[in-house]
């Protein structure tokens, strides 16, 4: 199985705040990596897929990077409604996998 | 837009059958892969399997022995059987669509989950 790496596995950030969270693949995985944003208690939702595309209805806020086996999600300017965990996933291999998580919190 | 909704028992014993069942709305069920993902309380998203509407599926390799997902299209439903259940299948079950873009597939959308828990 392919493992995914997130880091930070948590952060602390203020509204308005640039954030960046990385994943890295044990493996290349070309661009075949979606990111998700999931909220307490709720479903995880589908940010990116393809490395870099944003999901209809996304703000363009989010942005995301990379290929091989590093990439990036970016917040350009965290709101409130930003703070959850963020989840990559790889579907470049059978199974597909998810990273650990990173939680994004208020500072 | 499809909605998805899990329903099922809350609580299984330990070495019995979970089993849990997805009602989709909004749309068919037929000619679309549609998948079961699980997460354990507060960790991280492990997928477990999915089914395309012929009926073909594909399960993690960690838990195939004991995954049976099947499909009703007469009721736009799928299900998922987890047979020998211990402690560690306690978590929240979710379905899922896989969409696609071309080459790129990923989870969209999520039904909002149940959690089974597992009892001794």
């Amino acid at each position: 199985d392919i493992q995914m790496t997130q880091s930070p596995s948590s952060l602390s950030a203020s509204v308005g705040d640039r954030v960046t969270i990385t994943c890295r693949a044990s493996q290349s995985i070309s661009n075949y990596l979606n990111w998700y944003q999931q909220k307490p208690g709720k479903a995880p939702k589908l940010l990116i897929y393809a490395a870099s595309s944003l999901h209809s209805g996304v703000p363009s806020r989010f942005s995301a990077s990379g290929s091989g086996t590093d990439f990036t999600l970016t917040i350009s300017s965290l709101r409130p409604e930003d703070f959850a965990t963020y989840y990559c996933q790889q579907s470049y291999s059978t199974p597909p996998t998810f990273g650990g998580g990173t939680k994004v919190e208020i500072k | 837009q499809v909605q998805l909704q899990e329903s099922g028992p809350g609580l299984v014993k330990s070495s019995e059958t979970l089993s849990l069942t997805c009602t989709v709305s909004g749309g068919s069920i037929s000619n679309y892969y549609w998948s079961w993902i699980r997460q354990p309380p507060g960790k991280g998203l492990e997928w477990i399997g999915y089914i395309y509407y012929s009926g073909s599926t594909n399960y993690n390799p960690s838990l195939k022995s004991r995954v049976t997902i099947s499909m009703d299209t007469s009721k736009n439903q799928f299900s998922l059987q987890l047979s020998s259940v211990t402690a560690a299948d306690t978590a929240v079950y979710y379905c899922a669509l896989l969409g696609f873009s071309s080459v790129w597939y990923y989870f969209d959308p999520w039904g909002q989950g149940t959690l089974v828990t597992v009892s001794s």
